[in-house]
């Protein structure tokens, strides 16, 4: 079956520019979370939805960073005057119902880098 | 809070040679452990997980795992390295009862013919 997608793969933009990632999570996946990854660390954590609702948003680290999931399938992740240090691998995972225990199934991510 | 220590940026090890990659966690409360692996250019992969039940977990591809609460270390052992083993390996641990993953650094596994 299909697994986790994330449009684009790459993204260019320049400072001060707003940009957009999407995820498509896995079909049936109720739970859905947003990782970043910067270079030569682990991934982590941004932001956890439930359904529709924002669960948990204590990794975002900023007010310039923003999340969406209206209808409890799609996700996109907002960034609001990018700044060169937002340049990272943003991943996404979906998980069945978000218990401690399930699985989460990562895309292949969008790597974002900001001139 | 929880975290994971990862000890080892990079690991080398000769085709056949048994892998080990070590991960040490610390928790407030019974954690739920993870390892994934990160081939280049793709997503994150499940190797295995810790839930509580077996102390000795077995994965995909040959890999294993010990939780050992003593030692609070969950380790990832192969016996026999293939040169497709190679990729990035990361530890996790559960956060909390909302479960994001806390990841440690990642090691980095190359295999020499």
């Amino acid at each position: 079956g299909a697994g986790v997608s994330q449009t684009p793969s790459n993204k260019v933009t320049e400072k001060g520019k707003y940009v957009e990632l999407r995820c498509d999570p896995i079909s049936g996946h109720t739970a859905l979370y947003w990782y970043r990854q910067s270079l030569g660390q682990g991934p982590e954590f941004l932001i956890y939805f439930q359904g529709t609702g924002a669960a948990d948003d204590s990794g975002l680290p900023n007010d310039r960073f923003f999340a969406v999931r209206p209808e409890g399938s799609v996700s996109t992740l907002k960034i609001q005057r990018t700044e060169r240090g937002d340049s990272a691998v943003y991943l996404c995972a979906s998980s069945l119902s978000g218990a401690s225990t399930d699985t989460q199934y990562f895309g292949p991510g969008t790597r974002l880098t900001v001139l | 809070a929880q975290s994971v220590t990862q000890l080892g940026s990079h690991v080398s090890v000769s085709e056949g040679a048994l892998v080990l990659l070590r991960c040490n966690y610390s928790s407030s409360v019974p954690p739920y452990l993870f390892w994934y692996v990160q081939y280049p250019n793709q997503g994150l992969q499940l190797l295995l997980k810790y839930t509580s039940a077996a102390t000795l977990v077995k994965g995909i591809n040959g890999f294993e795992a010990e939780f050992k609460k003593s030692e609070t270390s969950f380790h990832l052992t192969k016996p026999s390295a293939h040169m497709s083993d190679a990729a990035e390996y990361f530890c996790a641990v559960s956060g909390g009862s909302q479960g994001n993953l806390i990841f440690g650094k990642g090691t980095k596994l190359s295999v020499k013919p």
